[in-house]
């Protein structure tokens, strides 16, 4: 089945150890999304490449990266986590168009820890 | 500023017929979503709304009122599956989407 898968589903880290969360689709989509979402919150989109454009949100703090090195996979870096960092990471994915439905498609996301 | 807001909390019984509103200020508009998001786990797309009217899939109906900057999902029959938070999402005129902070329906039986 086509689908978007992330790893790790739970990481743990430490304040200021960095950390990578990797999302990966076999959906073909052109659109990758990255999101954060704390506990009853709306997702915050943090940035999305259509293709290989990088397009950061304005007010995602420097410490979060994302690489895009092919179609199939997405990493975010996170690069001196802080408490305020602790939340579910959720990959997107979408084909391109902007008008019609092009509903995203989101993986499992991955719940991340800071201690 | 961009604004969706929905109810934070709502409860209903097993088969009975719930209708979670959302109403929306975006800059443009693009459509409009609803998805559905169980505890812990990944929303998934419920459905999708650009013209007025009722759109209707199973169990599950949206409607929209773009004058208005208003929606509603209706959930009939309902199961105890249903339990899970239902997110309301504005696509603006950048092809952005909005997300509301979502709505948790406990369904008791």
């Amino acid at each position: 089945d086509a689908m978007v898968i992330q790893n790790p589903r739970y990481q743990v880290t430490q304040f200021g150890k960095p950390v990578t969360l990797s999302c990966s689709q076999t959906l073909n989509h052109n659109v990758m999304y990255w999101y954060q979402q704390k506990s009853s919150q709306a997702p915050k989109l943090l940035f999305h490449y259509y293709d290989k454009d990088f397009n950061n949100e304005a007010d995602t703090p420097d410490n979060f990266q994302s690489r895009r090195p092919n179609t199939s996979f997405c990493f975010l870096d996170i690069r001196s986590p802080g408490l305020g960092d602790a939340a579910m990471y959720l990959c997107a994915t979408s084909i391109s168009g902007l008008a019609g439905v092009n509903e995203q498609f989101f993986g499992p996301g991955t719940r991340l820890t800071v201690l | 500023g961009q604004n969706i807001d929905q109810p934070t909390e709502m409860t209903a019984t097993e088969g009975a017929i719930v209708q979670i509103n959302c109403t929306y200020q975006t800059s443009g508009f693009n459509g409009l979503f609803w998805y559905q998001q169980h505890a812990g786990e990944a929303p998934t797309f419920l459905s999708y709304n650009v013209l007025d009217g009722l759109e209707e899939k199973g169990r599950f109906s949206s409607f929209l009122s773009r004058s208005k900057g208003y929606s509603y999902l209706l959930l009939k029959e309902l199961q105890m599956k249903d339990s899970a938070s239902y997110l309301c999402a504005v696509k603006d005129s950048n092809y952005q989407l909005i997300w509301g902070a979502g709505t948790k329906l406990i369904i008791k039986p």
